[in-house]
């Protein structure tokens, strides 16, 4: 069975703080990305990564910076937490190749930033 | 403008109901098309991927109209479990990305 698992579900942080998501996926796949969920809005990605220790910015990379330093992990870092950061974060993986790969997601984790 | 737009529901159906979603996308050069279901508190998953052809799976089909860039998901027969949110989800591929454009998603809810 295919899992994306990531690090907590649920987070609460102070404004300033850094925060660290992981992510990590058990597929041998060499696609990451992360993505945040609001009401309304849909998912936005965020960063993506096509292999070990390269990066994408995506639509939103603002107040974000991501680390792959080995291909099933995917690191999302905020580096001053802020209050407009406060959402449900989810990370995916699928294979390099067609772009009809399906993409797997992890059960997310909900994040507040006070 | 949003590059993917959805009624964003809720569609309230009594069971055993057909239901029909639009989708519409903004870049005309899109490659792949897909509906990803996502439950209450849950992450999304792949229901099913939208080809030029049309495609069918069970209750479920999906049509692409390039011309008119949209796609469509039509759930017949409906059931309970089919409550959930439906996304409409597009690949750019021709910018070199797999990352994925998600609309906002239309919620369905079956009722008895």
């Amino acid at each position: 069975d295919v899992k994306v698992t990531q690090s907590s579900r649920y987070l609460v942080k102070r404004t300033g703080e850094k925060v660290f998501l992981e992510c990590v996926q058990d597929m041998d796949h060499e696609n990451m990305f992360w993505y945040r969920q609001d009401p309304g809005l849909g998912l936005r990605l965020i960063y993506f990564s096509y292999d070990v220790k390269m990066k994408e910015k995506g639509d939103i990379p603002e107040g974000y910076s991501v680390s792959r330093e080995k291909k099933e992990r995917f690191s999302l870092i905020l580096e001053s937490a802020s209050t407009n950061q406060t959402s449900m974060y989810l990370c995916a993986s699928s294979l390099w190749g067609s772009s009809y790969n399906e993409q797997f997601f992890g059960p997310g984790t909900r994040l507040t930033v006070l | 403008r949003k590059e993917v737009e959805q009624d964003p529901g809720p569609f309230n159906v009594p069971e055993g109901a057909t239901v029909a979603f639009n989708c519409t996308y903004s870049n005309s050069a899109s490659q792949s098309f897909f509906w990803y279901r996502q439950d209450c508190r849950k992450e999304p998953k792949l229901l099913m991927s939208v080809y030029s052809s049309g495609n069918e799976d069970g209750r479920f089909t999906a049509q692409l109209n390039r011309a008119s860039q949209y796609i469509s998901l039509l759930i017949r027969d409906s059931k309970l479990s089919d409550s959930a949110t439906y996304l409409c989800v597009v690949n750019d591929a021709d910018t070199g990305r797999r990352a994925l454009t998600f609309g906002s998603g239309t919620r369905l809810q079956v009722q008895p």
